[in-house]
């Protein structure tokens, strides 16, 4: 079974840029997560999706950071303009919806950002 | 709200010696499930064991097990016969078992983290 995967890797900005990362979960997972993992702290959720509709968004700063979800599959998480406290780790994370309410997160690689 | 505590930035153990790190958390709420996760340097994060809030006995997996305190909110890791590979960052981790989403409301929340280092 193939994990989660995504792109790109690593990316170098320039404050006040855009940048788009993106996400394709694991097949038939009906929730995605994005999380921030700023440089020596664990992972904060920025927004859950289940199917194409937000689930939780509360700490997305929505001035600057967009997600979307296309078709309940792959997604993107987009943050325009860049600022230098946006450097992290953007892991995405996927898993099933059960009935019986244990639904082990599946974590991709990540996406280290790099803000100048 | 939720919160999660790893008071140890750092541990070191040698290899085959075995290391306990330790984790305490806060919340009012009685049923949840408690996680550690691994991450390695390739940034990918693993997960090693979880307990439920509900089941008194401590989980294990292989050379992983837990002391689950639920009184005193503490939640620890214990690794034995430690290797080479079990070297990286490791993250407690909490969720709650919230079903107003119908299950679908199960964010992580994580404390900082604790780096393990295996001596040769």
């Amino acid at each position: 079974e193939a994990g989660v995967a995504q792109s790109p890797r690593y990316k170098i900005i320039e404050k006040r840029q855009s940048v788009a990362f993106w996400c394709n979960p694991i097949s038939g997972h009906a929730t995605l997560y994005w999380y921030q993992q700023i440089l020596g702290q664990g992972p904060k959720l920025l927004i859950q999706f289940q199917n194409n509709g937000v689930v939780d968004d509360s700490q997305l700063p929505k001035d600057r950071f967009s997600a979307e979800r296309l078709k309940g599959v792959d997604s993107t998480l987009k943050i325009q303009p860049a600022k230098l406290e946006d450097s992290a780790v953007y892991l995405c994370a996927s898993s099933l919806l059960r009935t019986d309410n244990y639904n082990e997160q599946f974590f991709g690689p990540g996406t280290r950002l790099t803000v100048l | 709200a939720q919160t999660v505590t790893q008071s140890q930035p750092e541990m070191s153990v040698q290899e085959a010696e075995t290391v306990t790190l330790s984790c305490t958390y806060d919340t009012s709420e009685s049923d949840y499930y408690l996680f550690w996760y691994k991450q390695p340097p390739s940034r990918q994060m693993i997960l090693v064991i979880r307990q439920e809030a509900y089941k008194q006995q401590n989980a294990t997996e292989n050379r992983f097990s837990v002391n689950f305190q639920k009184a005193a909110k503490s939640f620890s890791l214990k690794i034995s016969d430690s290797q080479l590979g079990d070297a990286a960052m490791y993250f407690c981790a909490y969720r709650s078992e919230d079903m107003d989403y119908g299950g679908a409301t199960n964010k992580l929340i994580f404390g900082t983290g604790t780096l393990l280092a295996v001596q040769p």
